[in-house]
């Protein structure tokens, strides 16, 4: 079972629209990152959200960490198709300060 | 974040033979390295832990005597999958712990496609 729970797993929209991903935990991270990444190659930090409350923005990109901090989204605004790839969240899971992903959010703009 | 070479980024190996991927932290002493396994379409797994100096920590269900790691020195960690079998076909990734702490981020190698036939 995955520790941390990510939905929706499949996404496809157009070019344009707006979208949000959820990531849950019934467990509380002392912080949490989102990632991307394409095919074959590693992931790609985007953020990392540490205050319960926090928000991020990167350009279309805003980020939100729960005041509990046990979960997160990420908002995509005007979506473009280079948006498109595996978007991942992931916290610290123990003191061994490895890091536990959720199952990702396939992402798919088309033009 | 921290500059992480991995090699190689694709492998094709026959049955029963043994696979060797390595694992550099080009700009800073990595203590710990994290190894990731990834099936298509699928997230990344944690496989192990490899502390600079002794025994690497697995995870539960992955066999230690089939995928060795050895991390001599600061710079280099290296995951052997030894006998490989076409269901150890997989992308493989590697993590160096922050030296700064997990807080500020992990940088990933490139990953290994590993294809065994």
């Amino acid at each position: 079972t995955q520790l941390l729970e990510q939905s929706p797993q499949f996404l496809s929209i157009q070019e344009g629209e707006n979208l949000t991903v959820y990531c849950n935990s019934s467990s509380v991270f002392s912080s949490l990152q989102w990632y991307r990444q394409e095919p074959g190659e590693g992931p790609v930090l985007l953020v990392t959200v540490v205050t319960g409350g926090e928000v991020k923005k990167l350009k279309r990109l805003t980020f939100q960490f729960g005041d509990a901090r046990k979960d997160s989204s990420l908002h995509i605004t005007a979506a473009q198709p280079g948006d498109t790839g595996l978007y991942l969240c992931a916290g610290g899971a123990s003191a061994n300060n490895d890091m536990r992903f959720g199952a990702g959010t396939r992402l798919t703009v088309k033009p | 974040g921290a500059v992480v070479s991995q090699h190689p980024s694709w492998v094709i190996c026959k049955s029963g033979t043994s696979v060797k991927i390595e694992c550099r932290s080009l700009d800073f002493q990595a203590t710990t390295m994290f190894w990731y396994r990834q099936f298509p379409k699928q997230s990344l797994m944690l496989m192990a832990t490899s502390n600079e100096g002794s025994k690497a920590t697995y995870e539960q269900g992955v066999e230690k005597d089939k995928f060795l790691i050895n991390h001599a020195s600061l710079t280099l960690s290296t995951l052997t999958v030894t006998s490989a079998h076409p269901e150890d076909s997989s992308f493989y990734i590697c993590s160096p712990l922050p030296s700064r702490g997990h807080h500020y981020g992990y940088t990933f190698g490139s990953g290994t496609r590993l294809t065994v036939v």
